[in-house]
């Protein structure tokens, strides 16, 4: 469980303000997921990185960007693009797929808009 | 892509009686079905899993059967305690190369009642 971590775990944005999530893992993971959880509904899939400067779009990919320059590392930026981004925000991560398929999640960062 | 759907949202039972939370998904190429849960503000955690050649699974209290044909699934816990209160996640995804995009039903909040 520790070896993924989501920074900070509370954040308040003002409308029109950029904001980045931090996700960290020391698991040696080569794949990192972001997805947004709003009440009553599913994981939705914002991106996900296979291996460090590769990553694609989710099906919610709009007004977020991400990044991937280390492997230890997948931070999420919310643009003023994103018309509603109060949400969860959970980031998880994979091993190699060829040995587990098991996502692992960290502890979550909760965005609220002001 | 692929859609999940999870029934029943909400689900409350009495301690020691089982309880069922079916899934159905659209895409019959999907080959792997995990099942998460997610306790009160804490992350989602992998409970059991189940791939497509295999029709049922179990895990002490906890079962996982899958009919391909029909192309749905479900999670059935018996003899439940309070402690198996949360929200339960399913998901489903395909297999191939080194993609890992899962798709989340929408949860069920399931509640053991004393």
């Amino acid at each position: 469980d520790g070896g993924i971590t989501q920074s900070p775990k509370y954040l308040f944005r003002k409308e029109g303000q950029n904001v980045t999530l931090s996700c960290e893992q020391n698991l040696n993971h080569d794949a990192m997921y972001w997805y947004r959880q709003d009440p009553g509904q599913g994981l939705r899939l914002i991106y996900y990185s296979q291996i460090v400067n590769d990553f694609q779009k989710g099906d919610i990919a709009e007004g977020y960007s991400v990044s991937r320059e280390k492997k230890e590392s997948f931070p999420l930026t919310v643009t003023s693009a994103q018309k509603n981004p109060t949400a969860f925000y959970l980031c998880a991560s994979s091993i190699d797929p060829g040995q587990s398929n098991e996502q692992f999640f960290g502890p979550g960062t909760r965005l609220t808009v002001l | 892509g692929e859609n999940v759907e999870q029934h029943p949202s909400t689900l409350s039972v009495q301690e020691g009686d089982s309880a069922v939370i079916k899934c159905t998904y659209s895409d019959s190429a999907s080959n792997y079905f995990p099942w998460y849960k997610q306790e009160l503000g804490k992350r989602p955690q992998l409970i059991i899993d189940i791939r497509s050649n295999v029709g049922e699974k179990k895990d002490q209290r906890i079962a996982v059967t899958l009919n391909k044909t029909a192309k749905h699934f479900s999670l059935h816990i018996t003899e439940t305690q309070p402690e198996d209160s949360a929200v339960y996640f399913c998901a489903a995804i395909l297999l191939s190369g080194s993609a890992r995009q899962l798709t989340f039903g929408s949860g069920t909040q399931l509640t053991v009642l004393p």
